[in-house]
């Protein structure tokens, strides 16, 4: 089956820290990946993606290359802020069943200054 | 802009009641969906649906049942609520499919007592 395994948080840097957050998922076909990012008390946003396997996303600082041969979409930023301390979320589309995207359970990044 | 706009924001519920949670999208999108998101579990999704007149099951369609109004809206319903339900229920919309970017609603912060 499809499946998203993210690293288990929380995590906790400081400011101007570098930044890593582990995805790999399992998939039949050729999914898109997606990180969506959820701050406190809002909905999810799509921060980045990509369809492809080579393909970077990036997107305020983020970004995050589609590695078909590790399965892998990890994201990364070099130098995180207070205000991206947020829940972030992998995620996962197969073409074959475009109307299901699978999450993973979820990061949380606390920033402190 | 409102996207994707879901009421209650709130609600307590006694075990056994029934409520019905209201979305509607004004991005003229034709994928719905209902989320649920609890602690270490990610977004699971409950029902979906492809087009208007449609709907689908997800992955934990059991005690829920969806309608699809019109275009704009799609209804979750609890019609005996039970303590497993709390949860926070999103609401979401696609132009298409799941590769498509999904946007969220606020969320509804539901408690069964």
């Amino acid at each position: 089956g499809n499946s998203v395994t993210q690293m288990e948080g929380p995590v906790t840097l400081s400011e101007e820290a570098f930044l890593t957050i582990n995805c790999t998922y399992t998939a039949t076909g050729y999914p898109s990946l997606f990180w969506y990012v959820q701050y406190p008390g809002e909905g999810l946003q799509l921060l980045l993606k990509a369809t492809k396997a080579d393909d970077k996303g990036s997107n305020k600082g983020f970004e995050a290359t589609y590695r078909k041969e590790t399965t892998s979409f990890h994201l990364e930023k070099g130098s995180v802020q207070v205000s991206d301390s947020a829940v972030y979320f992998c995620a996962l589309s197969v073409e074959t069943s475009y109307d299901k995207v699978i999450f993973g359970p979820g990061t949380s990044l606390s920033v402190i200054p | 802009n409102a996207g994707v706009t879901q009421t209650p924001k709130f609600q307590v519920l006694k075990t056994g009641q029934s409520m019905t949670l209201q979305c509607a999208q004004d991005m003229n999108h034709n994928s719905m969906y209902w989320y649920r998101q609890d602690p270490g579990m990610g977004l699971r999704l409950i029902y979906y649906s492809a087009s208007e007149g449609t709907t689908d099951k997800g992955e934990v369609p059991n005690g829920y049942n969806v309608s699809r109004l019109n275009k704009r809206e799609f209804s979750l319903r609890l019609e005996s609520a039970a303590p497993s339900q709390t949860s926070v229920y999103f609401c979401a919309s696609s132009e298409a499919r799941g590769m498509d970017t999904i946007y969220f609603g606020e969320g509804s912060w539901l408690t069964v007592v």
